[in-house]
């Protein structure tokens, strides 16, 4: 299986602090990396798939690149409604695996 | 816009099966103009992350998270537009949130790069295993 390994584990920022996220893959998964929003008692939300290509409706502060083991996901500006778990997720190769998450709370 | 709905017992005896259903509203679930769905289970356990189960595709081809395979059944009943899980000989080990997804699978083109994501998602049910 593909061990996918978010970092860090927690975040705490503030309203406007821009904020990264990473993910890596432990072998080469190209592009075939997705990110999720989750919120408490809520199903994941799909953000970003392919590494870098924006969900329709999801806002524009969010930002992602990478390819082959390394990801980043970028928030530009913090907003109140992104403080969430956020998940990494490769569809390489099956199983299909996720990341521990991240947990952005609020400074 | 696509609906996924989990429904099934939210409490499951040790040793007994776990069956849930999930019901696929407001679109296709055979196949889209320039994507492949596979129909897809999710489970996760409480303060937990993510485990990947298993999917299907309207051809009836199944894949499984080997962690799970020996007890995992997915089926799929394209009339009524909906598709099942079955667990066998649950432990305790096995209470978790499951939800079900749709994993969408295009090829892209070329300005498009190819995707593969878990697209839509049921609310999630709760299922707990104890006597």
């Amino acid at each position: 299986d593909i061990q996918m390994t978010q970092s860090p584990s927690s975040l705490s920022a503030s309203v406007g602090d821009r904020v990264t996220l990473t993910c890596r893959a432990s072998q080469a998964i190209s592009s075939f990396l997705n990110w999720y929003q989750q919120m408490p008692g809520k199903a994941p939300k799909l953000l970003i798939h392919s590494a870098s290509i924006l969900e329709s409706g999801v806002p524009s502060r969010f930002s992602a690149t990478g390819s082959g083991t390394d990801f980043s996901l970028t928030i530009s500006s913090l907003q109140p409604e992104d403080f969430a778990t956020y998940y990494c997720q490769q569809s390489y190769s099956a199983p299909h695996t996720f990341g521990q998450g991240t947990k952005l709370d609020i400074k | 816009q696509v609906q996924l709905q989990e429904s099934g017992p939210g409490l499951v005896k040790p040793s007994q099966t776990l069956s849930l259903t999930c019901a696929v509203s407001g679109g296709s679930i055979i196949s889209g103009s320039s994507s492949s769905y596979y129909w897809s289970w999710i489970r996760q356990p409480a303060g937990k992350g993510l485990e990947w189960i298993g999917h299907i595709y309207k051809s009836g081809d199944t894949n499984y998270n080997p962690s799970l395979k020996s007890r995992v059944t997915i089926s799929l009943d394209t009339s009524r537009k909906q598709f099942s899980l079955r667990l066998t000989s649950v432990t305790a080990a096995d209470t978790a949130v499951y939800y079900c997804a749709r994993h969408r699978v295009s090829l892209g083109g070329l300005v498009t790069p190819p995707a593969r994501c878990f697209d839509y998602w049921g609310q999630g049910t709760l299922v707990t295993v104890s006597s």
